[in-house]
C-alpha cells in the first residue's frame, strides 16, 4: 500500500495566520483526500484533491478558507487560512489504497492548535 | 439521520472477553465497507474489509447484512493491545463516510 509522509505533525498558530500542510505519497495516485477530525469526533471530508483541476469541496468547506494544491500525482497541500480557535483540529490526508478492497491509507495527521 | 451510526460506547472489558460492535448505514447503494482502528493521537488504520459472506481475520470477525444495512465487528479473546477506537466506514463511489467511532478499553 501507499506510504504517505505528512508534515508538519503539529503546530501552534496565532489567530489570523495560515498553516499549510503537505502530503507526499511514495507512488502516483489519482485522488488525494483531506479530512478534519475535531477532538472526540470522527473524520469529516474537507475536499478531494484532483491533479490538473480544482479540488472538489464538501458542503460547509470553501476554497477561500481551505485552498488546496495538487501539482502532481504524488503531492498535495492543504492551507487553513485566517485561523481561528475553531480550526483547532487534526487534519489528515489520505489516498485510495490497493490494500483491502480499496480502503484508504492515511497520513499521520497534523495536530493544529490556534491560540 | 447520520449516514453511518455506531454504538456510542465506551466499552470497558476484561482481557479475554468477547466484544461486539454494531454499525448501521443509511445509503442502501453503498458499495464497500470497512472497519478501521484508531489509536489515541494516531491516524486511522485499516483493520479489515467487510464482505457480504462475512470474513474472519484471526480473532476478528466482520459481518455485513445489506438488507438491514448493518455491519458488525466481533473481537474474541480481547487483548490489552486491542484498546483503541474502532471506526465503521462505508464507501459510496469514492466517498468514504466514517462513523463516530466506538472506544474500547481492555483491562487486565
Amino acid at each position: 500500500s501507499a506510504v504517505i509522509s505528512q508534515k508538519p505533525s503539529r503546530d501552534i498558530c496565532q489567530r489570523g495566520t495560515s498553516l499549510t500542510i503537505q502530503c507526499q505519497v511514495d507512488s502516483q495516485v489519482t485522488m488525494m483526500f483531506w479530512y478534519r477530525q475535531q477532538p472526540g469526533q470522527s473524520l469529516t471530508l474537507i475536499a478531494t484533491a484532483n491533479q490538473g483541476s480544482e479540488a472538489t469541496y464538501e458542503s460547509g468547506f470553501v476554497i477561500d478558507k481551505f485552498p488546496i494544491s495538487r501539482p502532481n500525482l504524488t503531492f498535495s497541500t492543504l492551507t487553513v487560512s485566517n485561523l481561528s480557535p475553531e480550526d483547532s483540529s487534526i487534519y489528515l490526508c489520505s489516498v485510495s489504497s490497493w490494500v483491502g478492497d480499496y480502503g484508504y491509507t492515511f497520513g499521520s495527521g497534523t495536530r493544529l492548535t490556534v491560540v | 439521520r447520520k449516514e453511518v451510526e455506531q454504538d456510542p460506547g465506551p466499552f470497558n472489558v476484561p482481557e479475554g472477553a468477547t466484544v461486539a460492535f454494531n454499525c448501521t448505514y443509511s445509503n442502501s447503494a453503498s458499495q464497500s465497507f470497512f472497519w478501521y482502528r484508531q489509536d489515541c493521537r494516531k491516524e486511522p488504520k485499516l483493520l479489515m474489509s467487510v464482505y457480504s459472506s462475512g470474513n474472519e481475520d484471526g480473532r476478528f470477525t466482520a459481518q455485513l447484512n445489506r438488507a438491514s444495512q448493518y455491519i458488525s465487528l466481533l473481537i474474541r479473546d480481547s487483548k490489552l493491545s486491542d484498546s483503541a477506537t474502532y471506526l465503521c466506514v462505508v464507501k459510496d463511489n469514492n466517498d468514504m463516510r466514517f462513523g463516530a467511532g466506538t472506544r474500547l478499553t481492555v483491562k487486565p
